[in-house]
């Protein structure tokens, strides 16, 4: 179990400019799911996957974002013109699973984006 | 509306002594509660999972109660230690695919 990679760490770009972030389950996970952190919140739910469907959206992930799992594997998070209110951290998890049962999630350690 | 209920203040205890931290909810029912800690800078990490049809459960110094009936949860860490120093979220599963989050309490321990 080498844990859930999120690549990069930290992200500095300016207002306007397109992000994109990448999150690496673990492997044998089928289950994604991207969080928004700000400071003093807790995570906010963005998106979910199981395998390559992409089963919810929030409505928290406006028309500027875009999440993609190509072939159930890596995920990849866009922001599109990006504006300061976007400055977040940036959490993925993963967790094993089918159907309707439940497992715990496992998260990254975070891509935190700073927009300036 | 539906909300989660953190202490947003911090709570600060002597090494050795039982840490108490509070979760409660309103308007959900979860069917699974979990503890979650937070280091700086770094993603939550899972400590237990509770079940709704389950009133308490145990993990080395770790307890969690769960009332349905208050819709509260209690994190006890007994024997506290600086190293336990931490943000803890709670968090509820209500059905389909979201975890929920509350916005979590910091625990400070002092040697």
């Amino acid at each position: 179990d080498t844990g859930v990679s999120q690549d990069p760490r930290h992200k500095i770009t300016k207002r306007g400019q397109n992000v994109t972030f990448r999150c690496d389950p673990i492997s044998e996970h089928n289950r994604l799911y991207w969080y928004r952190q700000t400071l003093g919140q807790g995570p906010e739910f963005l998106t979910y996957f199981q395998n390559e469907a992409q089963l919810e959206k929030s409505r928290l992930l406006s028309d500027r974002f875009s999440a993609e799992r190509p072939k159930g594997s890596f995920s990849t998070l866009e922001i599109q013109r990006t504006e300061q209110g976007d400055s977040a951290m940036y959490l993925c998890a993963s967790s094993p699973g089918q159907g309707e049962t439940y497992s715990p999630l496992h998260f990254g350690n975070g891509t935190r984006l700073t927009v300036t | 509306s539906q909300k989660i209920e953190q202490n947003s203040e911090a709570l600060n205890i002597q090494e050795g002594k039982t840490a108490t931290l509070t979760c409660n909810y309103t308007n959900y029912s979860p069917a699974y509660l979990q503890w979650y800690r937070q280091d700086p800078g770094r993603g939550p990490v899972f400590l237990l999972l509770i079940r709704e049809n389950e009133k308490e459960k145990r993990k080395e110094r770790l307890k969690v109660t769960f009332d349905t009936t208050l819709k509260q949860s209690l994190f006890h860490i007994t024997a506290s230690q600086p190293a336990d120093s931490a943000t803890y979220l709670c968090a509820l599963h209500t059905g389909g695919f979201k975890t929920i989050f509350g916005a979590g309490t910091r625990l400070f321990v002092k040697a």
